[in-house]
């Protein structure tokens, strides 16, 4: 079974700074989808960015970006320019293509605060 | 377009009752899963449904169970709840298989005392 791993429970980043939240995920498999989802206190999940494995282009979404390694099976997420509405949960999420109809795997999450 | 929309937002039941929890996934989506978050566990799927069929389940006991209806809405049902069975309830939906990410709605809060 795939598993995600984020080692960082918590980090802070200054306003206008850029901080870098770090995704390990466990497979087997070639092809596969993965994501970074933010939880703000209102409880709702936003998807934040989304990679696809077999592009090596890493994605980028405005001031979010990754860095995606496959063959170290790593997917950070860099928050440029980092705002007061970014303080939130960020979760990291895995999800297979070849299996059809697997679900979304999480990591525990990373509570990111923001300082002015 | 409106979001995923869950209700009620929060639910206050005693042990032992039971609890129906409802999700309207975006217009359009077929596929609804739910997911438990808590504080120590995280997110963990609970089951998937598309077009009224159930096509996959996490790893939870018989007294939770859901529907999907003929207009996508789902429902989830935990008999006999138990302490343990208190959490944040997400519903999210997507277009089909979610390889373009799932849209989640805010949750139900459910305290179980």
């Amino acid at each position: 079974a795939q598993t995600v791993t984020q080692s960082q429970p918590e980090m802070s980043v200054q306003e206008a700074e850029t901080v870098t939240l770090s995704c390990t995920y466990d497979t087997s498999e070639s092809d596969y989808y993965l994501f970074w989802y933010k939880q703000p206190p209102s409880r709702q999940m936003i998807l934040v960015i989304r990679q696809e494995a077999y592009k090596q282009q890493n994605a980028t979404e405005n001031r979010f970006s990754v860095n995606f390694q496959k063959a170290a099976k790593s997917f950070s997420l860099k928050i440029s320019d980092s705002q007061l509405g970014d303080a939130a949960m960020y979760f990291c999420a895995y999800r297979s293509h070849n299996s059809g109809n697997t679900p979304l795997v999480f990591g525990k999450g990373t509570r990111l605060s923001v300082i002015a | 377009k409106a979001g995923v929309t869950q209700t009620p937002r929060y639910l206050i039941k005693t042990r032992g009752q039971q609890v129906t929890l409802s999700c309207s996934p975006i217009s359009g989506h077929r596929s609804v899963s739910w997911y438990q978050q808590t504080p120590g566990q995280g997110l963990q799927f609970l089951f998937e449904y598309f077009s009224e069929t159930q096509r996959n389940k996490g790893n939870f006991p018989g007294r939770f169970s859901g529907r999907q209806f003929s207009n996508s809405r789902s429902e989830m049902n935990v008999s006999t709840l138990e302490l343990g069975d208190s959490a944040l309830y997400l519903c999210a939906s997507s277009s089909g298989q979610g390889v373009y990410g799932y849209t989640f709605g805010s949750g139900t809060r459910l305290t179980v005392v």
